[in-house]
């Protein structure tokens, strides 16, 4: 079974308009952080957003905020007021287990196209 | 900082050619790690080190090679280059989590497109 499922291939949406990437998981561990990426056309992986398994609140940075439902294993990336730049690949991830553990499951992504 | 370098960013080879891809990072982190980009399916784990002289096995470490000798660099070898390594190579590191609190992000370098011919 796949641990990071992306289901939407790609996506177009208006320029200012929000926007919400979808993402589920699948671990049985109680401790896992879960991670989104931008990979813009010139390559580069720019890390969003964190979200840790023991959080209580939703993470926000700027512009991006997390949706976590842990119990529905999703983890979808909003953001808010999209902007041509925000055009990218976007990949979620995911930490899974005990401290020291840091290897990252990516999911297949998302083309984002924002239209003017 | 110049945060995580890797060198180089092209490169062509032959099959059956060795060589090596080159990661550095001067943030004092634990982790470091490499991956592997190919079309729709996303990034898959190669190696990974969580300090100096302690490497392990990713999803995908047929055909490549680590070590881990400083705190800062964490090459990745190509012993037999074949076409289905044609790829772009990410290396990323991070402060080890539990070590460091609240500090989650790894940090890719740039990235190294790799075409075996």
């Amino acid at each position: 079974a796949q641990k990071i499922t992306q289901t939407q291939p790609g996506m177009f949406v208006q320029e200012k308009e929000a926007v919400t990437l979808d993402c589920t998981y699948d671990t049985s561990d109680q401790s896992y952080g879960l991670f989104w990426y931008k990979q813009p056309s010139s390559g580069e992986m720019i890390f969003l957003i964190y979200q840790g398994s023991y959080d209580e609140q939703n993470a926000t940075e700027g512009r991006y905020s997390l949706n976590f439902q842990k119990a529905r294993k999703s983890a979808n990336l909003v953001i808010s007021a999209s902007q041509l730049g925000d055009s990218a690949m976007y990949f979620c991830a995911m930490r899974e287990g005990p401290f020291g553990n840091e290897k990252l499951t990516f999911g297949t992504g998302t083309r984002l196209t924002i239209i003017p | 900082n110049a945060g995580v370098t890797q060198t180089p960013k092209f490169q062509v080879l032959k099959t059956g050619q060795s060589m090596t891809l080159q990661c550095a990072q001067d943030m004092n982190h634990e982790y470091m790690s490499w991956y592997r980009q190919d079309p729709g399916m996303g990034l898959r784990l190669i190696h990974y080190s969580v300090g100096a002289g302690i490497t392990d096995q990713g999803e995908v470490p047929n055909g490549y090679n680590v070590s881990r000798s400083t705190t800062e660099d964490f090459p990745l070898r190509l012993l037999s280059a074949a076409p289905s390594q044609t790829s772009v190579y990410f290396c990323a590191s991070s402060y080890s989590y539990g070590r460091t609190p609240g500090v989650h992000t790894q940090y890719f370098g740039p990235g190294t497109r790799l075409t075996v011919l």
